[in-house]
């Protein structure tokens, strides 16, 4: 059975602090692995990785995939109180029939001023 | 907003009602996925529709049956169902991968939350 594991399960940090958000996994198949970020709605894409080492970054967002070692992280720098989410990690599987998605069960991130 | 619409936003019904769930995208995606995800707890994959066919059913009940009338909308019809389906379900869509080398995120509506009286 595929597995993703996110620690920590939450997080309070004070603007301007620096988190980084941790994503393991046992999966068959892999294709990629994906972050995103979820307020009240939908969850909205920040990142897809598909190969180890390359650090993909937008604005104070990066992330990076090690799949030797099976994990990914998150960090964000500078943090402010518009990135308080539930942060999700999610690995995208090949199937017989398809791709799919196995989420691990976020990070809630709580930002104060 | 997202690029992916779902209607309604929210929807309370008896366990006697049959009702729709709807979704549409114009991004021209060929996959098309329907998730639940109950309170304080990650999406969970529901069915998997490729080039309007279904394509993958995560052992839902048939009190959820999806239907893909074409490549921009999608489904979920609702029937005699159970308190603990209250949740939110999402819609998303994506480039269908069948395969090819190329990579493209899932991207999701909004949601419908759903409650079962």
């Amino acid at each position: 059975e595929d597995k993703v594991v996110q620690s920590p399960l939450s997080l309070v940090v004070h603007e301007g602090d620096t988190v980084t958000l941790n994503c393991s996994y046992e999966v068959t198949n892999f294709r990629s692995l994906l972050w995103y970020k979820q307020e009240k709605k939908a969850p909205t894409f920040l990142f897809m990785l598909t190969s180890s080492g390359i650090e993909k970054k937008s604005g104070r967002l990066s992330s990076i995939l090690d799949k030797k070692e099976l994990f990914s992280i998150l960090n964000i720098t500078a943090t402010q109180t518009g990135d308080s989410a539930v942060y999700l990690c999610a690995v995208e599987t090949q199937g017989h029939a398809g791709n799919m998605l196995t989420f691990g069960g976020g990070t809630r991130l709580m930002v104060k001023p | 907003d997202t690029e992916v619409t779902q209607t309604p936003k929210h929807l309370v019904m008896g366990m006697t009602n049959k009702k729709s769930l709807k979704c549409e995208q114009h991004m021209g995606h060929r996959a098309m996925y329907w998730y639940k995800q109950k309170a304080k707890k990650p999406p969970e994959l529901m069915f998997v529709y490729s080039y309007e066919k279904l394509s993958i059913n995560e052992s839902v009940p048939s009190r959820f049956s999806p239907e893909c009338p074409n490549s921009s909308l999608l489904n979920l019809h609702l029937h005699a169902l159970q308190p603990e389906d209250s949740a939110l379900y999402l819609c998303a869509s994506s480039q269908d991968r069948g395969g090819r080398s190329f990579n493209q995120p899932q991207h999701f509506g909004d949601g419908t939350r759903l409650s079962i009286l």
